[in-house]
Formats: C-alpha cells, structure tokens, sequence
C-alpha cells in the first residue's frame, strides 16, 4: 500500500530564509508525485506536480521539488520564503492508471510553514 | 467562475442530529470527492463518485451516506452525528479519474463542523 510520510509536522522560518519541506513516499510501483498548499481558510490547490520526464520540477512562485527514486523523496525547497508562503503544505502521491483501476490521491499529514519577519 | 462551491461553511450539530453538506461544481466535471481534514491526520477521502448516479467508499466512509443525482451536485450526509465526526470538510472535483492521478483536484473553501 502506498503511504506518505512528511517528517516535520510545523517549520518555522525567517523572511528570506531558505526552506525545505520533506516528503518520503512508499509505493511498489512507479508514482507519480504532488505538492499541494493550504492558505488559512481555503481549500487546498496545486502547487507542483512530478508526472515523468526531469526529476526537477517547479511552480510559478519559486518553489522547486526534485523527485529521487533511489531516496523515495520528493521534498519541496525555495531559496527565499515570503511572508506570504505560510501556509500548509501537502504532499500527495497517486500510482498511475494502467490497469483503470480506481485509485485516489494519498496525502500526507502536512507541515505547517510559518515565516516570520 | 465559481469553481467548487460548498454549503453551509460552519456547522454545529448535537450527537444525534443529522444534515447534509452540499457541493457544487460549475466545471462540468466527472469526478467529485469529499475529504475530512483533522489536525495532525492530513486530508482522508470519505467518499467519492466518478459520474452522476454512481458513488464508492474511501478511506473513511463509516457514518457517512453520499449521493450525486445531478452531476454538477454531490452531497455528504451524516444520518446521526457523532463528535468523532467533528472535522474540516472539503469536497473536490476533477475532469477523470486518470486526470485526477496525473493532474489537479480542484478544492472548495471547506466546511466546518461540530459535534457536540
């Protein structure tokens, strides 16, 4: 069974500061990899997504994930966080549809990014 | 552009009592979920349909009734509340399953309920 295991459950962080949010995942088969944010008082969006192709993948806000099968990890960084990237972060994993099988997305519990000035 | 519309936002119950929490989409889409988000558990998938008239159980479905008569609607029921079921509430929405795994789920704002 697949499972997703994000290893900090609250990290806190200065303005301009780096970040790395980590993601391990546990799956037989290949997956396929997501990182999803939750503003305060909204429903989650996509941030990111690793589908196939460059191991490097990144959103439009500064964000970047690098997938790395060996390590089964899939951690989100930026260089320089804003006040503005707090938030809650998720990680999530689906297998691919081969076989049209019903499957869902599996998240992990979160972490919460709190960024202070 | 609505997108994923939930109702009510907040909700308190007493054990016993029950209530629907009704998701709309204006996106035409298949596929709808609901979720619950629990401090410390992330998001868990109670139910989830994958065309009008036809739903199947997730992770978490005990308590939990669900139907989607017209596909823009999908409608989370809680015959006799309990406090365990006191949670975030999130429905969601995608184009296909398959879309669904490689792509996006588009998330309403969350409805808040308490059980007392």
């Amino acid at each position: 069974a697949q499972s997703v295991t994000q290893l900090d459950s609250q990290v806190p962080v200065f303005e301009e500061a780096p970040v790395e949010l980590r993601c391990n995942y546990s799956s037989s088969v290949s997956v396929y990899l997501f990182w999803y944010v939750q503003y305060p008082n909204q429903g989650l969006q996509l941030l990111l997504k690793y589908l196939s192709g460059s191991t490097l993948v990144e959103s439009i806000n500064g964000f970047e994930a690098e997938f790395n099968k060996s390590q089964t990890s899939f951690h989100l960084r930026k260089p320089s966080v804003h006040i503005s990237d707090t938030a809650e972060y998720f990680c999530a994993v689906s297998e691919p549809d081969y076989g049209g099988s019903q499957g869902n997305l599996i998240f992990g519990k979160g972490t919460k990014l709190s960024v202070k000035p | 552009n609505a997108g994923v519309t939930q109702t009510p936002k907040f909700r308190v119950l007493k054990t016993g009592q029950s209530m629907t929490l009704l998701c709309a989409q204006d996106m035409n889409h298949e596929y709808m979920y609901w979720y619950r988000q629990d401090p410390g558990m992330g998001l868990r998938l109670i139910h989830y349909s994958v065309g009008e008239g036809t739903t199947a159980k997730g992770e978490v479905p005990d308590g939990y009734n669900v139907s989607r008569l017209k596909k823009q609607n999908f409608l989370l029921g809680l015959e006799s509340a309990a406090p365990s079921q006191t949670s975030v509430y999130f429905c969601a929405s995608s184009y296909r399953l398959r879309l669904a795994r490689t792509g996006e789920l588009f998330f309403g704002e969350g409805s808040r309920l308490t059980v007392l």
